[in-house]
């Protein structure tokens, strides 16, 4: 199993522009999580899914931070458009079926916003 | 909704002594502890975690104890070494929310083993 595959692994880019992070949770996980970690406030879950659908979206900071799970094997965080105080490492992590402890990161993708 | 302390925020030992981290939560209900280990510049990874029906549970080196009371667990390292240098984070989940158990994490512990 490659576990939880995300990308890009690292984006750097201009204030504004919108970014885009990738997430393969592991097959046959039903539960994924976005976090975000900074120095500042540690590791902050932003937003869970269960099935594909959302559940709690109550960390996502502002309307400029979206995610989508289309469908299992795939989920995306957007920030649109970004701003410096975006940079963070991003994580996704996935958890298998209702009930299941252990949650499973991703490498994380490191955002530098300029 | 559950708030985790988590201390001390560093952590310096020489190899071969003993490492204690501590972390308190605010929500009775929570019954899952986990313990996250991350390396610099890799992925955190669960290490040990506890629920609330022990007090305490060990794993060769490691161990974690769990007093729900005083709404306080500890991780506990023995004999360290250079490569348990890394930041460890406590966690407490509150139970199922929407059929998954949602870990709030503390800030973090960055343990400095010295050769």
């Amino acid at each position: 199993d490659a576990g939880v595959i995300q990308s890009p692994r690292h984006e750097v880019t201009e204030m504004g522009q919108e970014v885009t992070l990738r997430c393969k949770p592991i097959s046959g996980h039903n539960s994924l999580f976005w976090y975000r970690q900074t120095m500042m406030r540690g590791l902050e879950l932003l937003i869970y899914f269960n099935n594909n659908v959302p559940i709690d979206d109550s960390g996502m900071p502002e309307d400029r931070f979206s995610a989508k799970m289309p469908n299992a094997s795939f989920s995306t965080l957007k920030i649109q458009p970004s701003e410096p105080r975006d940079s963070a490492v991003y994580f996704c992590a996935s958890k298998a079926g209702t009930g299941a402890y252990e949650q499973y990161f991703g490498p994380g993708t490191r955002l530098t916003v300029t | 909704g559950e708030n985790v302390e988590q201390h001390p925020s560093t952590l310096s030992v020489q190899e071969g002594d003993s490492a204690v981290i501590k972390c308190t939560y605010s929500d009775s209900a929570s019954n899952y502890f986990p313990w996250y280990k991350q390396e610099l510049g890799k992925r955190p990874q669960l290490i040990i975690d506890i629920r609330s029906n022990v007090g305490e549970k060990k794993d060769q080196r490691i161990a974690v104890t769990l007093n729900k009371t005083a709404k306080h667990f500890s991780l506990h390292i023995t004999e360290t070494q250079p490569e348990d240098s890394a930041v460890y984070f406590c966690a407490a989940s509150e139970g199922v929310r929407g059929g998954s158990y949602i870990p709030t994490f503390g800030r973090g512990t960055s343990l400095i083993v010295h050769p």
